[in-house]
């Protein structure tokens, strides 16, 4: 079974820098899919940004960029300029890219159990 | 364009009761998986559904069962309620078709509380 573990409960940035949050996992897999989530007070979970195991390139979106270290199962996630509207609960979830419909469809995410990000004004 | 919407967003039960929460897909999507988050934990894979049927499971009892219906709409139920049910349930949609490019999206959830 894959495990994924977040070993920063709470982190706090000021407004405008820079802040990292911490993602390792655990599988015997080869493919399979990484991502990090957002929750705010409203309870939605919100995509971040998504790796894909196979890619060697970092995923990037906007702001938001990624460190993926495979051989290291090491996923980590740089939050540039933050902003007041980034604080909230981060997750990261890890997905096997086997199984379910034929490997190509939407197995159960693992996640970890959260970051709690503070941006100070 | 609606997106994942669950109801009803709070629900309190007693113990040894029944539950049935509701969901519907963000447009266009065909697949449904439920998922329970407890306070202060990361949300944990209960089922996922597709055609009507349930595909994959995770490690919940049997207490937890559900349905999707034609539209793509679906139902968790929970029998026997226990004070450890208590938690946020969030549901996620997806569209098949995407294949490896699959992206969930999530409801708000229905806060759960068991007295």
């Amino acid at each position: 079974a894959q495990t994924v573990t977040q070993s920063q409960p709470e982190m706090s940035v000021q407004e405008a820098e820079t802040v990292t949050l911490s993602c390792t996992y655990d599988t015997s897999e080869s493919d399979y899919y990484l991502f990090w989530y957002k929750q705010p007070p409203s309870r939605q979970m919100i995509l971040v940004i998504r790796q894909e195991a196979y890619k060697q390139q970092n995923a990037t979106e906007n702001r938001f960029s990624v460190n993926f270290q495979k051989a290291a199962k090491s996923f980590s996630l740089k939050i540039s300029d933050s902003q007041l509207g980034d604080a909230a609960m981060y997750f990261c979830a890890y997905r096997s890219a086997f199984g379910g419909f034929s490997g190509g469809g939407a197995d159960g995410l693992t996640f970890g159990k959260g970051t709690h990000l503070i941006i100070q004004p | 364009d609606a997106g994942v919407t669950q109801s009803p967003t709070h629900l309190i039960k007693t113990r040894g009761q029944q539950v049935t929460l509701r969901c519907s897909p963000k447009s266009g999507h065909d697949t449904v998986s439920w998922y329970q988050q407890a306070l202060g934990q990361g949300p944990q894979f209960i089922f996922q559904y597709y055609e009507e049927e349930e595909r994959q499971r995770g490690n919940f009892p049997d207490r937890f069962s559900g349905h999707q219906f034609p539209n793509y709409s679906s139902e968790l139920n929970v029998n026997a309620l226990l004070l450890g049910d208590s938690a946020l349930y969030l549901c996620a949609s997806s569209y098949l078709g995407q294949g490896r490019e699959e992206k969930l999206f999530f409801g708000s959830g229905t806060q759960l509380s068991v007295l």
